[in-house]
């Protein structure tokens, strides 16, 4: 099945600093891609939405320029947190849906990257 | 605005034992349903998808479930086991590709 790599699987920072998170596919080419962030005990949160060489497109309440979103190609998309304070600390992840798959397959599926957990103290 | 609610939040059984996880979502309108598996500290195993014309899916010991006009779906775990506990998620996916997501079910199966 299709893979999705998510790097690092945790990080500790010091507020104020910047931390980055890749997203990759693997076997496949991503066109579009989402970030999600979940807090302990609730649901998984969609970010925003990445696709390749656009401007994602944010949820609302979501700072974009705060998170930085670059889906610069087609297997690759990274999350920057900039100038991250104790509260944006959450598990963040990515999915990704393969665009080279006709309608009615399994890219309805969405691939999930293993997570980020994100500590800043 | 879709909700998802996933009851119970947590689940203790004994290993051996079948069991059923819920759903209920307030918007009928969705084009797909998956069950998924997060194992702590960890990414998502998606383990069941039943698109909106389905109305249930199938894998190993696992059943999924869909009554849309309801607004409910199932997954029953058959003769579970300890290597079963985990966090069961499920999403809603609508008109766009956008998820919605549950908080959860957290199962512990005891040897």
């Amino acid at each position: 099945g299709a893979v999705v790599s998510q790097h690092p699987s945790w990080v500790i920072c010091k507020s104020g600093t910047s931390v980055k998170i890749e997203c990759r596919s693997l076997d496949f080419q991503a066109t579009t891609m989402f970030w999600y962030r979940q807090f302990p005990k609730q649901s998984l949160m969609l970010m925003a939405t990445s696709n390749e060489g656009s401007k994602a497109t944010y949820e609302q309440g979501v700072e974009k320029d705060k998170f930085l979103i670059n889906h610069a190609s087609l297997t690759l998309s990274t999350l920057t947190v900039t100038s991250a304070h104790p509260e944006d600390s959450s598990f963040y992840i990515c999915s990704a849906r393969d665009g080279g798959r006709g309608a009615g397959s399994t890219n309805e599926k969405l691939f999930f990257g293993s997570g980020t957990q994100l500590s800043v103290l | 605005k879709q909700e998802v609610t996933q009851i119970p939040a947590a689940l203790s059984v004994p290993e051996g034992e079948n069991l059923v996880l819920n759903c209920s979502f307030t918007d009928s309108a969705i084009y797909n349903l998956q069950w998924f598996r997060q194992d702590p500290g960890k990414g998502l195993t998606s383990l069941l998808l039943i698109q909106s014309s389905q109305r249930e899916q199938t894998s190993g010991r696992l059943n999924a479930s869909l009554d849309k006009s309801s607004g409910r779906s199932t997954l029953y775990i058959a003769a579970s086991q300890p290597g079963d506990s985990a966090t069961y998620l499920c999403a809603l996916q609508g008109g766009s590709e956008k998820l919605v997501f549950g908080k959860g079910t957290k199962l512990t199966v005891n040897p």
